[in-house]
């Protein structure tokens, strides 16, 4: 069964137009990730939850958000969509910071037209 | 920042033959890594890790080895299978929370 679940796995947005990502969790953990994973790069790190304590990476831009509204769920908003943030968005969570293994959900592919 | 990079960026390998993928690792500080299995269209996987206490760990049919002298981690798969084809990375855990991902070394097997 699936432990983390991103839904769309697959979103078009227009240019501008604001998208909302989604995703889940059935283990109960502490941490929430997102990533954003461009084409034949690695996961780049935009920010974390460790339970409702938002955590931004210094580099993300101000157009990425994110809302965790309780333990299960994590949303990645953008506010005004571009062409270059046309990628693949990984959600994953962890236990705690010691115990840092993280579980990765299958992405959702953003295009943006 | 430091960074976690990896030396091949594509390893072709026979089935059957062992896999070694390398990454070196520039944040001595680092305290725990992480090897990743990324398949097409899918999400990270993890494999196995290491604490910077130990040198060496084993899973089924893979293994870690991590050299702080040189700040150097391998993966080795044994008898690698075509399922194996991927794209690996290694990661670093930074200050606790911070996994810096290497930039990923594809696998290809060839029947």
């Amino acid at each position: 069964d699936a432990m983390v679940i991103q839904n769309p796995r697959y979103q078009v947005t227009q240019f501008g137009k604001p998208v909302t990502l989604s995703c889940s969790q059935t283990l109960n953990h502490n941490v929430m990730y997102w990533y954003q994973q461009k084409s034949s790069q690695a996961p780049k790190l935009l920010f974390h939850y460790y339970d409702k304590d938002f955590n931004n990476e210094a580099d993300t831009p101000d157009n990425f958000q994110s809302r965790r509204p309780n333990t299960s769920f994590c949303f990645l908003d953008i506010r005004s969509p571009g062409l270059g943030d046309a990628a693949m968005y990984l959600c994953a969570t962890s236990r705690d910071y010691i115990m840092g293994e993280q579980y990765f959900g299958p992405g959702t592919r953003l295009t943006v037209t | 920042g430091e960074s976690v990079g990896l030396h091949l960026p594509t390893l072709s390998v026979q089935e059957g033959d062992n896999s070694i993928i390398n990454c070196a690792y520039s944040n001595s500080a680092s305290d725990y890594f992480i090897w990743y299995k990324q398949e097409s269209g899918k999400g990270p996987q993890f494999i196995i890790d290491i604490r910077s206490n130990m040198d060496k760990r084993q899973g089924q049919r893979v293994t870690v080895l991590l050299n702080k002298t040189v700040k150097h981690l391998s993966l080795q798969i044994a008898a690698t299978q075509p399922g194996d084809s991927a794209v690996y990375f290694c990661a670093e855990m930074e200050y606790g929370n911070k996994l810096v991902f290497g930039a990923g070394t594809i696998l290809r097997v060839k029947s």
